[in-house]
This record gives structure tokens, C-alpha cells and sequence, in this order.
């Protein structure tokens, strides 16, 4: 089955700075990509997803790249601002083409912008 | 449009007591997944839905944990008997695509 790593576990930065997430699947068959935030006793909200046929997304501040080849994909939090102090989740799984089949989570990354 | 709804929102037990959760999906929604979230860890997919089938259930512990999807809407977990270790946040996921899931504010679970 699929397995889903996530470094680093903890990351801290000042606001204005710059945030990179980095994770490896191992499943070649995972084709959809999506990235989860979780404030502090929350549901996980998707914040950004990409698929397979696609390199990078960007959406304002926030951008996803994904290297099929070398199985690893990143988030990037530009001009990092105290509300995006949050858990961030990386997923994989099969996407529509197969029911979104073998979904799994990776362990998660405490994010905190200091002010 | 409403979201993924859930009950109880907090539950608290004894070890060997049974406990069922609730989740109604987002109106037109035909996958329907159970997450597990054990405090300081991502979710894990307990079983998954497409309309009233099972599509996944591989990492639900089927000697205590049962789930069903009546009608293809609403669905419950069950756990009998609980353990300690089933301490968590029980998340019902919906999702129109097989992608995007929307989450429920889950189920905190406490076994004593």
C-alpha cells in the first residue's frame, strides 16, 4: 500500500518568510496530491491540491510542486503571515479514476509564524 | 452549502463499553470515508464508501470495528469492544469526486 512521509515535523519562521513542506510517496499508481491544514481542534481544511498531468500549482501565497519521477512533492507558504501558524497534512491516493482509492496521510508538519 | 455533519462531538467511556458515531454527507455526495486521528498524528483512513459499497476497509480492525452505509447517505462507525488505544478524533470525510473530501468536526473519543 501506499506509504506518505512528511519533513520536516516542526517548522518555525518569522513572519515574512518563506515556508517549504516536503513529501515522498512510494505508490506509483497515487495520482492525486492534495494538502490539508488543521488549526488546533479543527477538521482538516484542503488548502491546495495537484494531479499527475501537472508540475506546479499556485494559488496566491500558496504554491505546489510534484516530481512524479523522483515520487516527492512540496508546499511553499510565501510571505508567511501568524494565521498560518497550523498542522499541515500531505496526502496521496488514486484520484477519481479509481474512486480515490488507497488515501493516506502523511504524519503532519506544526508550522508556527512567529510575529 | 451544508457541510459534513457528525454526533456526538464528544464521547467518553470505559474500556469493553461500546460507542457508535454518526455522519450525515454533504447531499450528493457518493464517497464517504472514516478517519482515525490519534493526537500528534495525520488522519488514517479506517474505511471507505462508494454510495453503499465498501471500497476500502483494509486497515479497520474488524474484530471490533464494524461500519455501514445504509442507503448509499448516512453512516455509522461502531466499536465493541473499546480499548483504550481507540482514544482519538473519529473524522467522517465526504467527497462528490473520489478527490476533494470535506470534513466533519469529528467525534473526540475518550476510553478510560
Amino acid at each position: 500500500g501506499e506509504n506518505v512521509e512528511q519533513h520536516p515535523s516542526t517548522l518555525s519562521v518569522q513572519e515574512g518568510d518563506s515556508a517549504v513542506i516536503k513529501c515522498t510517496y512510494s505508490d506509483s499508481a497515487s495520482n492525486y496530491f492534495p494538502w490539508y491544514k488543521q488549526e488546533l481542534g479543527k477538521r482538516p481544511q484542503l488548502i491546495i491540491d495537484i494531479r499527475s498531468n501537472v508540475g506546479e500549482k499556485k494559488d496566491q501565497r500558496i504554491a505546489v510542486t510534484l516530481n512524479k519521477t523522483a515520487k516527492h512533492f512540496s508546499l511553499h507558504i510565501t510571505e508567511t503571515q501568524p494565521e498560518d501558524s497550523a498542522v499541515y497534512f500531505c496526502a496521496a491516493g488514486e484520484g477519481i479514476y479509481n474512486y480515490g482509492q488507497n488515501f493516506v496521510f502523511g504524519p503532519g508538519t506544526r508550522l508556527s509564524v512567529l510575529p | 452549502e451544508a457541510g459534513v455533519a457528525q454526533s456526538p462531538r464528544y464521547k467518553i467511556i470505559e474500556k469493553r463499553q461500546s460507542v457508535a458515531f454518526w455522519c450525515n454527507p454533504i447531499s450528493g455526495h457518493a464517497t464517504l470515508y472514516w478517519y482515525q486521528q490519534i493526537l500528534g498524528q495525520g488522519p488514517k483512513l479506517l474505511i471507505q464508501f462508494q454510495n453503499n459499497g465498501v471500497v476500502d476497509d483494509s486497515q479497520l480492525p474488524k474484530d471490533r470495528f464494524s461500519a455501514e452505509r445504509l442507503k448509499g447517505v448516512d453512516s455509522t462507525l461502531k466499536i465493541q469492544p473499546a480499548k483504550l488505544e481507540d482514544s482519538a478524533v473519529y473524522l467522517c470525510a465526504s467527497s462528490y469526486d473520489g478527490e476533494t473530501q470535506y470534513f466533519g468536526p469529528g467525534t473526540r473519543l475518550l476510553v478510560l
